[in-house]
């Protein structure tokens, strides 16, 4: 089954440490792979793009197919961090899946 | 800006009386979605449409119907709403593409209550 796991409901660090918001999906096909992310009394809105390759706020994910893995990461967090992260997986069709989502807070 | 607006954002019904929710876009997007999430859950699409083509999943249940008048407008229909039919509901739309592998754009969600 397809499927998007997001092992930690909430990370908490420090301004200025690295993060890692970690997704493993579960598809046997090419994943395309989002980031999504929910600022406080925002609308949900995509962070990146796998195959943009890009990044975003400092963010970047790499898609490891090896390990089923397309973990968000960032070397400094920042306080305007704080939201709620969904990893998203599309399979080809026009369905996507989201996790469960990761909370991060980032303390001062 | 162009957006994807919902209304209303907060809703109440009455166990079992109809409801409508309504999402439009001004962005001219082919493709609008419905989502449902719970409290501290993953949004569940419960159908899409591709200009006029409607798409159910198979687990969306059958007291969920939607209507796409027009490209601008869809509307999420509940027809006799259960208590465990509380929870938020996305629209989202995304734009031209052979799949669904665009980025998708969200409204703010109207948040359902059942009494």
């Amino acid at each position: 089954a397809q499927r998007v796991t997001q092992p930690e409901k909430l990370l908490s660090v420090f301004k200025g440490a690295p993060v890692e918001l970690k997704c493993n999906y579960s598809y046997s096909g090419s994943p395309e792979l989002f980031w999504y992310v929910q600022y406080s009394r925002q609308r949900l809105q995509l962070l990146l793009r796998h195959i943009s390759r890009e990044s975003i706020k400092g963010f970047t994910a790499d898609l490891n197919k090896g390990e089923t893995s397309f973990h968000l990461k960032k070397p400094f967090a920042q306080e305007e961090d704080s939201a709620m992260y969904y990893c998203a997986l599309n399979t080809g069709g026009f369905k996507t899946i989201f996790g469960a989502g990761t909370r991060l807070f980032v303390k001062a | 800006d162009a957006m994807v607006i919902q209304n209303p954002r907060y809703q109440v019904t009455q166990f079992g009386k109809p409801v409508t929710l309504s999402c439009s876009q001004t962005l001219n997007h082919n493709v609008m979605y419905w989502y449902q999430q719970k409290s501290s859950q993953a949004p569940k699409l419960l159908f899409h449409y591709y200009d006029k083509d409607f798409n159910n999943e198979a687990d969306t249940p059958d007291n969920f119907q939607s209507r796409r008048p027009n490209t601008s407008f869809c509307f999420l229909d509940i027809r006799s709403p259960g208590l465990g039919d509380a929870a938020m509901y996305l629209c989202a739309t995304s734009g031209r593409g052979e799949g669904g592998d665009q980025p998708q754009h969200f409204g703010d969600g109207t948040r359902l209550s059942i009494l």
